[in-house]
């Protein structure tokens, strides 16, 4: 069973379009975040939501919008894509926030292109 | 702020070479965690080890090795008698307190030739 998992796994699109990227976690975990990783490898986060709020937002243009229907989802949603969205974005779970640090999970990454 | 610093972009060795990846790290907390992480070719990243601040005791796991020195701020890794297998981009991660993002350093890329 896949412990996290997010679809599609590439996406090539159009700039200006809108698109969505899905995540799931069958781990039961509270805690979920979204990390991208541009072309120089650098992983970087995004967002962070634990019990379906978000609770950590490092300077992300609002073109991007993390949605969480429920704990075990975070979905992430790009409007009027730019060339520069183009990377490889990562979901990840963990049991908990805090200093009771517990291991992040991460899904297999979407690459998302952007011509 | 925290940082971790990677100073080895990349690496290239022959197999069953020995080779330490660098790790060096900033945080003001005194509580922190540290991580290794794995991203072969495939692309997906595989945990290596975490470690957390108060625990400096160096850990083997089978070819793999940790070197932590709270007063260096290193936590360094080793691979004995590399394989072809081994060849991926290592980073090296870290968590202070709040709400347990990692802060990844730029990450090495080793390249293990036969």
């Amino acid at each position: 069973d896949t412990a996290v998992s997010q679809t599609p796994k590439y996406l090539v699109t159009q700039m200006g379009n809108d698109k969505s990227i899905k995540c799931e976690q069958n781990l039961g975990h509270d805690t979920m975040y979204w990390y991208k990783q541009d072309s120089k490898k650098f992983l970087k986060i995004m967002f962070s939501y634990n019990n379906k709020e978000l609770i950590i937002n490092e300077t992300v243009p609002n073109r991007f919008s993390p949605k969480s229907p429920d704990k075990a989802h975070l979905n992430l949603h790009i409007n009027s894509l730019e060339l520069g969205d183009s990377a490889v974005y990562f979901c990840a779970s963990s049991q908990g926030t805090g200093l009771s640090y517990n291991e992040q999970f991460f899904g297999p990454g979407t690459r998302l292109t952007v011509l | 702020a925290q940082k971790v610093t990677q100073a080895q972009t990349e690496i290239s060795v022959v197999e069953k070479e020995d080779v330490t990846l660098d790790c060096v790290y900033e945080t003001r907390d005194t509580t922190y965690y540290l991580f290794w992480y794995k991203q072969p070719p495939s692309g997906e990243l595989v945990f290596l080890i975490r470690r957390n601040s108060f625990d400096e005791q160096n850990e083997i796991s089978g070819r793999y090795s940790w070197n932590f020195q709270k007063s260096t701020s290193s936590f360094n890794f080793t691979i004995t008698a590399s394989q072809v297998v081994d060849s991926a981009v290592y980073f090296c991660a870290l968590s202070d307190s709040g709400y347990s993002t990692l802060t990844f350093g730029k990450g090495t890329m080793l390249l293990v030739s036969p």
